[in-house]
């Protein structure tokens, strides 16, 4: 495997169901980020990892919990989700964020749907 | 903190024809810029960067964009257009938040290539 890659690729849950979402990267990198990418609407920056270590929250509800056990994985466990949460939800990594020069590498995504 | 004006959110051109998106940024000092694109059920990818070594960057699949400070502006430009470009589009700039730099991104511009 290279870059970035993200499992499952589609998920429809319900609105009682639990589920995670899994990243991984495969460069290296120190950073990784969770962003939700809904219809007609911008990119929306969820939470930021770098080095293992929550570095921001943009007040996304609790019903999204994210998880980085280590530097090449991050999890985004799902619980009691709205219809409204139904979205591509991406994850990118970059070297960290340190630098100006902040690059992100993307995966393909994961297209959820709450029924 | 930084913001980015992506103007149309639909951009619509004739096959061969010139592709132009407009991108401005807020900063009143020059940044680091970035333009992204995402094909249909994908990940976003890097086109191409601005890192200051040169205001003409060249990217990917024959695409270029020009840094002009005094416009605060980075416009993506391709001379002929290819049904393979239909896509979404995304400008993006470097921006310190506290002490890590992050990507503040611009609403997208869905581009469309008409036979």
């Amino acid at each position: 495997e290279t870059g970035v890659t993200q499992t499952p690729r589609h998920l429809v849950m319900g609105m009682t169901n639990k589920k995670s979402l899994k990243c991984e990267q495969h460069l290296g990198h120190n950073a990784m980020y969770w962003y939700k990418q809904s219809a007609k609407k911008p990119l929306e920056l969820m939470f930021v990892y770098s080095l293992e270590e929550r570095v921001e929250n943009n007040s996304v509800p609790s019903r999204f919990s994210p998880e980085c056990p280590n530097s090449s994985h991050l999890f985004l466990h799902l619980h009691t989700l709205q219809p409204e949460d139904s979205a591509l939800y991406l994850c990118a990594s970059s070297q960290d964020l340190a630098s100006e020069y902040n690059e992100q590498f993307f995966g393909p995504g994961t297209r959820l749907t709450v029924l | 903190a930084q913001s980015v004006t992506q103007l149309g959110s639909h951009v619509s051109v004739s096959e061969g024809a010139l592709v132009l998106l407009r991108c401005n940024y807020s900063s009143s000092v020059p940044p680091y810029l970035f333009w992204y694109v995402q094909y249909p059920n994908q990940g976003l990818q890097l086109l191409l960067k601005y890192t200051s070594a040169a205001t003409l960057v060249k990217g990917i699949n024959g695409f270029e964009a020009e840094f002009k400070k005094s416009e605060t502006s980075f416009h993506l430009t391709k001379p002929s257009a290819h049904m393979s470009d239909a896509a979404e589009y995304f400008c993006a700039v470097s921006d310190r938040l506290d002490s890590n730099y992050q990507l503040i991104w611009g609403a997208g511009t869905k581009l469309i290539i008409k036979p």
